[in-house]
């Protein structure tokens, strides 16, 4: 869906690198999300946020920082890459007391 | 603390055959439930969710599924399989947490259907 896009949807870096990737949402939705997904694992929350500059950590949230200066966009930032956040990254929304996500597409990243 | 848990990681059925996939949950509040489902490089679409209303809960695609309270169940039902039902299937729990909403998923469920 046109509603949610996630950019880059592939990514190859070098550890060590920062590395940021972005969600952007035409939704005017006020809940955004940054996952996870690795196998065995399920989705795994890494941070989100309930408004603009209003962040939260989520259970996997180390390494990882976040930013929303604007309510349409929402960035995850890798600091500093490291292989085990090889992975496929989802970001997801949802409105004021709507209880289903709407999720990206998804972004590949391969930290080598 | 909420915790989902799917039995099965794999499972296999035949083209036209029933399809079931189990789903427990714990919660210590009354939960809000999902379905999604994931073809391959897609992200997760909603299937479909549990709100308290009825407690037997139609879906997309001809799935629907049965909140148990007393079994503390979620299962996914399909009649018939189809070819196209092939992909993984994530159950989810919901609980407020300060106003935003505290999903936790299972680890997945991959249909493989069968011709």
């Amino acid at each position: 869906d046109a509603g949610i896009t996630q950019s880059p949807r592939h990514k190859v870096t070098e550890t060590g690198t920062p590395v940021t990737l972005r969600c952007h949402q035409t939704e005017n939705h006020r809940y955004m999300y940054w996952y996870r997904q690795d196998p065995g694992h399920g989705l795994r929350l890494i941070h989100y946020s309930y408004g603009v500059k209003d962040t939260d950590k989520g259970e996997v949230s180390d390494g990882y920082s976040v930013s929303r200066s604007k309510t349409e966009d929402f960035l995850l930032t890798l600091e500093s890459a490291t292989s085990s956040q090889t992975s496929v990254y989802f970001c997801a929304i949802t409105g004021q007391g709507d209880r289903g996500y709407t999720f990206g597409s998804g972004t590949r990243l391969t930290v080598v | 603390a909420q915790s989902v848990t799917q039995l099965g990681s794999h499972v296999s059925v035949s083209e036209g055959a029933l399809v079931l996939l189990r789903c427990n949950y714990s919660s210590s509040v009354p939960p809000y439930l999902f379905w999604y489902v994931q073809y391959p490089n897609q992200g997760l679409q909603l299937l479909l969710k549990y709100t308290s209303a009825a407690t037997l809960v139609k879906g997309i695609n001809g799935f629907e599924a049965e909140f148990k309270k007393s079994e503390t169940s979620f299962h996914l039902t399909k009649p018939s399989a189809h070819m196209s039902d092939a992909a993984e299937y994530f159950c989810a729990v919901s609980e407020s947490s300060g106003g935003y909403q505290k999903v936790t998923f299972g680890i997945g469920t991959k249909l493989q259907v069968i011709p």
